[in-house]
């Protein structure tokens, strides 16, 4: 069956210190691959997705996640933390079908 | 651009009471979905639609009744309201199968 896992429930890291979020992914055949953030009180904003091609994909404000087919992997980074990253995480997958399938979420603190 | 708009933003039910969740776009997006976030669960999918006149079931249905009638609109009903449905609801829309969706804010709903 397809499924997105976050094995971080809640990450905490220093401002200006570099990030990492993991997403593995079970999928019958190469699915698109999405990260969104969510502010708090507010909706779903994408960062980022891949289709295919290069698999380092670039996001927005400064985001970028590499998928790695051999590991089932599409990890999120930043190199350098600011404090209003503090948000939480989703990753999705989908493949050619209306659905997505969603993560259960990493909840990122940032302290100064 | 108004995007998604949902209302309401906040709604208190009383156990066994009905009411309609609106979500409208403005994008001309064939695509529309609710999706229902409780905590630690992530985003699950409820019903989705890939046109006017057609909905279909995603993997939460139960309790839940939607209709397309126009583009713009696609109303999540809840009938006869459970403490379980309890969470916050995200309408969502997309133009193209796979691409990115684009979320209201959400409506955040409490049966007591």
């Amino acid at each position: 069956a397809q499924s997105v896992t976050q094995p971080d429930i809640h990450i905490t890291v220093s401002e200006g210190a570099s990030l990492e979020l993991r997403c593995n992914y079970s999928y019958g055949a190469t699915p698109y691959l999405f990260w969104y953030v969510q502010s708090p009180g507010q909706g779903l904003q994408l960062l980022l997705k891949y289709f295919s091609g290069d698999t380092l994909v670039q996001g927005i404000k400064g985001f970028e996640a590499e998928f790695k087919r051999s590991q089932s992997s599409f990890n999120l980074r930043k190199p350098s933390v600011h404090w209003s990253d503090a948000a939480e995480y989703f990753c999705a997958v989908g493949e050619d079908t209306d659905k997505l399938i969603f993560g259960t979420g990493t909840r990122l603190q940032v302290f100064p | 651009n108004a995007g998604v708009t949902q209302t309401p933003k906040f709604h208190i039910l009383k156990i066994g009471q009905s009411m309609t969740l609106q979500c409208t776009q403005d994008m001309n997006h064939n695509y529309m979905y609710w999706y229902r976030q409780d905590p630690g669960m992530g985003l699950k999918l409820i019903y989705y639609s890939v046109g006017a006149g057609i909905t279909d079931k995603g993997e939460v249905p139960n309790g839940y009744n939607v209709s397309r009638s126009t583009t713009e609109d696609f109303p999540l009903r809840l009938e006869l309201a459970a403490p379980s449905q309890t969470s916050v609801y995200f309408c969502a829309t997309s133009g193209v199968v796979g691409e990115k969706l684009f979320f209201g804010s959400g409506t955040q709903l409490s049966v007591l």
